[in-house]
């Protein structure tokens, strides 16, 4: 079963505009990690930020945020004025104690397009 | 550091043949990992390892071998290729905390006609 999801295939805004990338997760354990990562059309994959699951603390790093809640067990991403080189696949990835030395679980990915 | 590299980028194989992809890391990590991408669905994990001469697999291990004799190096065998196997294959590390971000190769792209 996929244990995290991200339900927007592909987000299209224009330069500026807000964007935020939705994740939602699934795991047992109390102990977890969750990740995103950005893929731009060159390929590689570029880590962006971890969170563990005892720190509920929002996050702001220049015009990206991240809003963690165990509650509904969502690690939504926003980008704040966004612009053409933010253009990319996003991934949402969770890593569990249980699950072994940090066998990363990704979710299927948003692609952001970010027009002129 | 090189980090994590990859060969080769790009491949084109016919069904039934074999190749092996190679992935080296100069991190000293423990952890190393294949991951395979399709459209859609994200990156799958096809095999593990957490250290030299252990191995393990992940969730989509069939037609895929490996080994890792070595700290550095972790190939990914493909021994009969085929169509369903097309997909572009990244090679990641990390420490041994399984809260550690992974590190990724530059992927190899692999085609099988």
């Amino acid at each position: 079963a996929q244990k995290v999801t991200q339900a927007q295939t592909e987000i299209s805004v224009v330069e500026k505009e807000d964007v935020t990338l939705d994740c939602v997760y699934e795991t047992r354990d109390t102990t977890y990690y969750l990740f995103w990562y950005k893929q731009p059309p060159s390929g590689e994959l570029v880590f962006l930020i971890r969170r563990n699951s005892f720190d509920e603390q929002n996050e702001i790093s220049g015009r990206y945020s991240w809003n963690f809640q165990k509650s509904t067990s969502s690690f939504n991403f926003t980008i704040t004025a966004s612009q053409v080189v933010d253009s990319a696949v996003y991934f949402c990835a969770l890593s569990e104690e249980t699950d072994s030395w940090g066998k990363l679980q990704f979710g299927a990915g948003t692609q952001v397009v970010v027009t002129p | 550091n090189a980090g994590v590299t990859q060969t080769p980028k790009f491949q084109v194989l016919k069904t039934g043949q074999s190749m092996t992809l190679q992935c080296a890391q100069d991190m000293n990590h423990e952890y190393m990992s294949w991951y395979r991408q399709d459209p859609g669905m994200g990156l799958r994990l096809i095999h593990y390892s957490v250290g030299a001469g252990i191995t393990d697999q992940g969730e989509v291990p069939n037609g895929y071998n490996v080994s890792r004799s070595t700290t550095e190096d972790f190939p990914l065998r493909l021994l009969s290729a085929a169509p369903s196997q097309t997909s572009v294959y990244f090679c990641a590390s990390s420490s041994d905390k399984f809260w550690d971000e992974q590190y990724f190769g530059p992927g190899t792209r692999l085609t099988v006609t």
